[in-house]
């Protein structure tokens, strides 16, 4: 199994610019996640889908969007980048918390990261 | 607010000086406490769970002990490759992460 996946690993962008980031997971977990993380601030919830063609916002939502067309796949998108948006990127999954009774269902596992700097 | 807060932010330590990082936490409604290791240029990397006080779990040189407000990941005997940095994060309604403790282990 890969895990996690995420593409691309880097991205330089203009501002203004738009760009999508893709992950995937082979794990066939409902829940799917994008975080942001800054030096200093630690890893930050964008949003999250608790199932295919579902979206909701985590604690940072402005400036992107999100579509979860597929149970493997979340997409992360930035219609109009930002320098405020630089930033490495994860995205991470899990399995359906608290409907299963197991908690180790919590557990989220992590992609590589995309490195997105906005000039 | 569910807040997560990990001590110190960076630890250094010479192979074999065995340490403990904190992590406390005031949340509502805990399901559980994770552990992460993270690499330079790399995602979290998955380490432990913890659910309830006085549990323990142990992986290698590693192991975490959780109390009603803090848990604590000990390191026995570090080796260099052990050099990362480690966060917690805690599951309530939602996943709140600390900012991490950056830990060097020179040869």
């Amino acid at each position: 199994n890969a895990g996690v996946t995420q593409t691309p690993k880097f991205r330089v962008l203009k501002t203004g610019q738009s760009m999508t980031l893709l992950c995937a997971q082979d794990m066939n977990h409902e829940y799917m996640y994008w975080y942001r993380q800054d030096p200093g601030m630690g890893l930050r919830l964008i949003h999250y889908s608790v199932g295919e063609g579902t979206t909701a916002k985590g604690e940072v939502p402005d400036g992107y969007n999100v579509s979860r067309l597929k149970k493997q796949n979340f997409l992360l998108g930035l219609e109009s980048a930002a320098p405020s948006q630089t930033s490495v990127y994860f995205c991470a999954s899990s399995y359906s918390p608290g409907t299963s009774g197991d908690l180790s269902t919590d557990t989220q596992y992590f992609g590589p990261g995309t490195r997105l700097t906005v000039l | 607010e569910d807040q997560v807060t990990q001590s110190p932010e960076a630890l250094r330590l010479q192979e074999g000086e065995s340490s403990s990082l904190n992590c406390s936490y005031t949340v509502s409604g805990l399901r559980g406490l994770f552990w992460y290791r993270q690499d330079p240029g790399k995602g979290p990397e998955f380490l432990f769970t913890l659910y309830s006080a006085g549990e323990e779990k142990e992986k290698e040189r590693l192991k975490a002990t959780l109390t009603k407000k803090e848990s604590f990941l000990h390191i026995t005997a570090p080796k260099p490759e052990d050099s990362a940095t480690y966060l917690c994060a805690v599951q309530a309604e939602k996943l709140v992460f600390g900012k991490g403790t950056k830990l060097t282990v020179n040869p």
